[in-house]
Formats: structure tokens, C-alpha cells, sequence
């Protein structure tokens, strides 16, 4: 059973860097898409990037300018980072694995617990 | 960008009840719909794929049906552990849109 597990810093001060590692257990990081998504306390999910075990990335445009996302794996862990955070960045901070279906696009079948992410001085 | 509505926000149901939840894209996706169902200080579960394909381990009363632009997600009869949030997701563009979400609760 695959299982991931999100870690790093709880608070950050505002403008500084968020940084977050994601480790996956119980299978094989290669030859999958892993994504980071956040959601603020009380809203709705938003997606902010994915990379591929190749290194390839993918971000959201409206976080693009901030995000950088890498992989190891040697570790089985994947990484983000988003710089001049805000008040707004505020979030729990989602890791998961998206699955490429046959003709049918994708899917995120496997998510860590998330860990929130307090953005404040 | 592709954006993702669905309806209602918020819908009050009992036990045994049969639950319907809509989920519109602004443009044709064809079946790449994903529905999600997440309790509170949870992580989303996965439940459909491709618009209708159950997850594994998923129970048999959720469903999923549509195609091209309008989808639903229906519970045939409600327990006590599906009130939850349910979220859409399309994946016919990198960076799959999520639907604004809804919840589910005790009548």
C-alpha cells in the first residue's frame, strides 16, 4: 500500500520560503506524476504543481513566479518550495500521487494526511 | 482555463437517502471527471474515476455518470459515514480544476 507522508516546517515568517518534503513509502516513486495541492482552512482545493520522476515539472500559473518543485529518487521524496510567502499562502499542504489513465486523463489516488502551513510573524 | 461548478453548495439528507450531486465544466472534458470525498481534517479519497469507474474498495453505492460537460455523483442510499464534502475534478487540462465543492449533512 502505497503511503505518503508530508513533513517540514509548521510556521513560516511572511516573505520568506515554504519548504516541504513529501516521502513515499510502500512503492516505487519512478514512473509517476506527484503533485502538491493546498487548501486554506474552511475552502476548497487548489492544485499547485506536479513533477515527473524525470524532474519535469508542471505548476499552476497563478503560483508559477514562486514554485519550485524537485524529486529524489534515491530517497523517494519530492519537494516544494514557495518563495515570498503571504498571510494568504496559509493552507494545508497537500502531497499526492497522480495516476495516468488509459484515454481517460488522470487521477490522484494516493494522498498524504496533509500538514498545515501557518504563514505568520 | 477550465473552470468547475457544481451544485448544490449544500444539501441536508438522512440515512437511506438517495443523494445526487451535479458538477458542470465550462467546456467539453469528455469522461476526464474525478469525484473526491473528504471529511473534516481528512485528505480527499479518491471514489470515481474517468467520470464512472469506481475506485477500488469503494463502496457500490456511489456512482458516477456523464460525459462532455455535465456529470453527476450519486449516493443510492446515504450512511452515517458519507457525510462528508464531495469535490469534482476534471484532468483534461494539466493542473486538474477542482469543483468549489459539497457538503453533505445531517438532515
Amino acid at each position: 500500500q502505497v503511503q505518503l507522508q508530508e513533513s517540514g516546517p509548521g510556521l513560516v515568517k511572511p516573505s520568506e520560503t515554504l519548504s516541504l518534503t513529501c516521502t513515499v513509502s510502500g512503492g516505487s516513486i519512478s514512473s509517476y506524476y506527484w503533485s502538491w495541492i493546498r487548501q486554506p482552512a474552511g475552502k476548497g482545493l487548489e492544485w499547485i504543481g506536479r513533477i515527473y520522476t524525470s524532474g519535469s515539472t508542471n505548476y499552476n500559473p497563478s503560483l508559477k513566479s514562486r514554485v519550485t518543485m524537485s524529486v529524489d529518487t534515491s530517497k523517494n521524496q519530492f519537494s516544494l518550495k514557495l518563495s515570498s510567502v503571504t498571510a494568504a499562502d496559509t493552507a494545508v499542504y497537500y502531497c499526492a500521487r497522480e495516476r495516468t489513465l488509459a484515454a481517460a486523463g488522470t487521477t490522484l489516488d494516493y494522498w498524504g494526511q496533509g500538514t498545515l502551513v501557518t504563514v505568520s510573524s | 482555463d477550465i473552470q468547475m461548478t457544481q451544485s448544490p453548495s449544500s444539501l441536508s439528507a438522512s440515512v437511506g437517502d438517495r443523494v445526487t450531486i451535479t458538477c458542470r465544466a465550462s467546456q467539453s472534458i469528455s469522461s476526464y471527471l474525478n469525484w473526491y470525498q473528504q471529511k473534516p481534517g481528512k485528505a480527499p479519497k479518491l471514489l470515481i474515476y474517468a467520470a464512472s469507474s469506481l475506485q477500488s474498495g469503494v463502496p457500490s453505492r456511489f456512482s458516477g455518470s456523464g460525459s462532455g460537460t455535465d456529470f453527476t455523483l450519486t449516493i443510492s442510499s446515504l450512511q452515517p459515514e458519507d457525510f462528508a464534502t464531495y469535490y469534482c475534478q476534471q484532468s483534461y487540462s494539466t493542473g486538474g480544476t477542482f469543483g468549489p465543492g459539497t457538503k453533505v449533512d445531517i438532515k
